[in-house]
Parts: structure tokens; C-alpha cells; sequence
């Protein structure tokens, strides 16, 4: 069965520093969202994207937080600087063009821990 | 803007029991769709069961059901003859239909299954 995969899985760093987490969705899912649950939270969407475009990032920290699908596939989240505050589980997520009647299917996480 | 709230941070029932996970929302639409998913301990989060706010018989998947109350807004999830691998957390998520198909999650309700 197609699964979403992220990497790391998990990822350690000090605050000030820069760090990447990498996505990529089900195969022909045109669909991809990125959510950050924090320990003991629901998660919460920084960005949405629909093919290569961005489609919702209104909760994304933009002074530090970016997000790239340059080919429509895969995804990058940036963070840069990293503060302690984002400590948290990065999860990422895809849909099939037509979410509403699909299921997002998400990955295991990337959790960072930042010191 | 929508909200979801879990007023159960915690469960725990034996094995075999019924048990019902409550979960409220709020929100001005009219249509919209409701979801549970279910995170088990280190692994991805997963879909346990949807409701189209439009419909009004209540979903059903095997064990899993729900009572779905529009008036009150209101959809909990009940859980038959409950077995080990349905402990994990539990999350209520709102969707409305638009091209920015976020899910809006609440804060989850962690159940064990004692055998």
C-alpha cells in the first residue's frame, strides 16, 4: 500500500540553527499539506499546496518558516532560525485532487526537538 | 472560524467494552464534514470513520460509529466490543468544502484498552 514518507524521522537541534524536513506524498496525489502538532495538540495546517502551487499558508511563520513543491511532487519545509518554541511533530499529508471526497493520507512525522 | 473541542483528554475502558469519544464544534456552514482519526502510539495518523454534514444517517465502519447531532453540534465516536490496537489518540476534525481543504483538528482524546 502507497504511503507517504517524510524524512528524518526525528531531528535534534540547537536554536539559531537551520532545519529542513523533506516529504514526499502518495504517488499522483495533487494535493499536499504540512501540519505542526505540538506535544498534547491537535494538529494545526501551515500550508497547503495544489500541484506546485500554495493554496493556504496563512498560518505559517514566514519571517521564519518557508515551504517549497517545486515540481508538484515532493516538499520541503524550511525553518530558519529555529526557535525553541517550534518543538513540535511536523507531520506532512496528501490528498488526491478531489479532497472532499478523498482522504488525506498523512506520514509518520518528523519530530524536532530543538534545544 | 471553526473550532473542535474533545472534552476528554483521557480514557480508559477493558477490552471488549462500548466506548464513546465525545466531540463538539462550532461553526456557521451548512455544509461541512466531520472526521475521526486515530494516531496509535510512534505511527501515522489514520481515518477511523467520515460524515457529510448533508447526510443524516449516521456513518458506520465495522466497530466504529458515530452520533452525529447538527442542531447540537455535536459527533462522538462509539467504539464496540473494543480490542488492544484501538488504543491510541483519538482526533475530531472539521472540514469545510472549499479549494483550501484544511482539516481543523481538536485537541484529542488519548484511550487505552486494558486487557
Amino acid at each position: 500500500e502507497a504511503e507517504v514518507a517524510q524524512s528524518p524521522r526525528y531531528k535534534i537541534t540547537e536554536k539559531s540553527q537551520a532545519v529542513a524536513f523533506w516529504c514526499d506524498p502518495i504517488s499522483g496525489h495533487a494535493t499536499l499539506y504540512w501540519y505542526r502538532q505540538i506535544l498534547g495538540q491537535g494538529p494545526e495546517l501551515l500550508v497547503q499546496f495544489q500541484d506546485e502551487s500554495v493554496v493556504d499558508d496563512s498560518q505559517l511563520p514566514k519571517d521564519r518558516f518557508s515551504a517549497e513543491r517545486l515540481k508538484g511532487v515532493d516538499s520541503t519545509l524550511k525553518i530558519q532560525p529555529a526557535e525553541l518554541g517550534d518543538s513540535a511533530m511536523y507531520l506532512c499529508a496528501s490528498s488526491s485532487r478531489d479532497a472532499v471526497t478523498d482522504t488525506q493520507y498523512f506520514g509518520p512525522g518528523t519530530r524536532l526537538t530543538v534545544l | 472560524a471553526q473550532t473542535v473541542t474533545q472534552s476528554q483528554p483521557e480514557m480508559s475502558v477493558q477490552e471488549a467494552e462500548t466506548v464513546t469519544l465525545s466531540c463538539t464544534y462550532d461553526t456557521s456552514e451548512s455544509n461541512y464534514y466531520l472526521f475521526w482519526y486515530k494516531q496509535p502510539p510512534s505511527r501515522q495518523m489514520i481515518l477511523v470513520i467520515r460524515q457529510e454534514a448533508y447526510k443524516q444517517q449516521n456513518a458506520t465502519e465495522n466497530r466504529f460509529s458515530v452520533n452525529f447531532q447538527k442542531a447540537a453540534k455535536s459527533f462522538s465516536l462509539k467504539i464496540s466490543d473494543s480490542q488492544l490496537g484501538d488504543t491510541a489518540m483519538y482526533f475530531c476534525a472539521f472540514m469545510k468544502p472549499s479549494r483550501a481543504q484544511k482539516l481543523v483538528f481538536g485537541q484529542g482524546t488519548r484511550l487505552t484498552i486494558n486487557p
